[in-house]
């Protein structure tokens, strides 16, 4: 099936410390891979996106590599802020152009 | 920044009230979908529309209904409130075919039914 899976949360880091949400997803051909982010309080945003194998989006700091052979797009950043607080969304395009999801992870940065 | 909208940010209604939350873009967007975000953070759609008149269930059941008269509308009605509708629900909308570009979504409604 089409499904993404995210580690779970809450991931809590003390700023400049370096993070990582892990995030695989099972397909059939290579579909688009994005990650969103949700602040407190406000709708998701667009953080990146990779459309093809060895893609790295890169946004804000944060970088994902669309890994074919693991099937991986997990998010990294090296340096995380308070203001990096959020929801994490790891999602796939499906066969039917829709969006599918992972189940978000928390991510707390204490100063 | 994305254009669409959504109306009310927050709304508290008793119970067995009918409710319609709005969504507007105005990209000119054909696709566009709800979604409703449980506490636990997880969204699920519950309906998309490729175009005007074109609505369908998404991949959770839900009493609610929407319409696509215009391309930029897509509004969400609850017939009877209860309150096991209280949830954050967020519009969303891309353009087809557009599958490297993902989706825009709104601010989201964040309703809760006393």
């Amino acid at each position: 099936g089409n499904s993404v899976t995210q580690m779970e949360g809450p991931v809590t880091l003390s700023e400049e410390a370096f993070l990582t949400i892990n995030c695989t997803y099972t397909a059939t051909g290579y579909p688009s891979l994005f990650w969103y982010v949700q602040y407190p309080g406000e709708g998701l945003q667009l953080l990146l996106k990779a459309t093809k194998a060895d893609d790295k989006g890169s946004n804000k700091g944060f970088e994902a590599t669309y890994r074919k052979e693991t099937t991986s797009f997990h998010l990294e950043k090296g340096s995380v802020q308070v203001s990096d607080s959020a929801v994490y969304f790891c999602a796939r395009i499906n066969a039917g152009n829709m969006l599918t999801f992972g189940g978000g992870t928390r991510l707390m940065v204490k100063p | 920044e994305a254009d669409i909208y959504q109306t009310p940010r927050y709304l508290v209604i008793g119970t067995g009230k009918k409710i319609t939350l709005e969504c507007s873009q105005t990209m000119g967007h054909d696709k566009m979908y709800w979604y409703q975000q449980d506490p636990g953070m997880e969204l699920h759609l519950i309906h998309y529309s490729y175009g005007v008149n074109s609505t369908e269930k998404g991949d959770l059941s839900s009493e609610s209904t929407v319409s696509r008269i215009r391309t930029e509308h897509f509004p969400l009605t609850l017939e009877s409130a209860r309150p096991s509708h209280t949830s954050q629900y967020l519009c969303a909308s891309s353009r087809p075919g557009a599958g490297g570009m993902g989706a825009f979504f709104g601010q989201g409604t964040r309703l809760t039914v006393v």
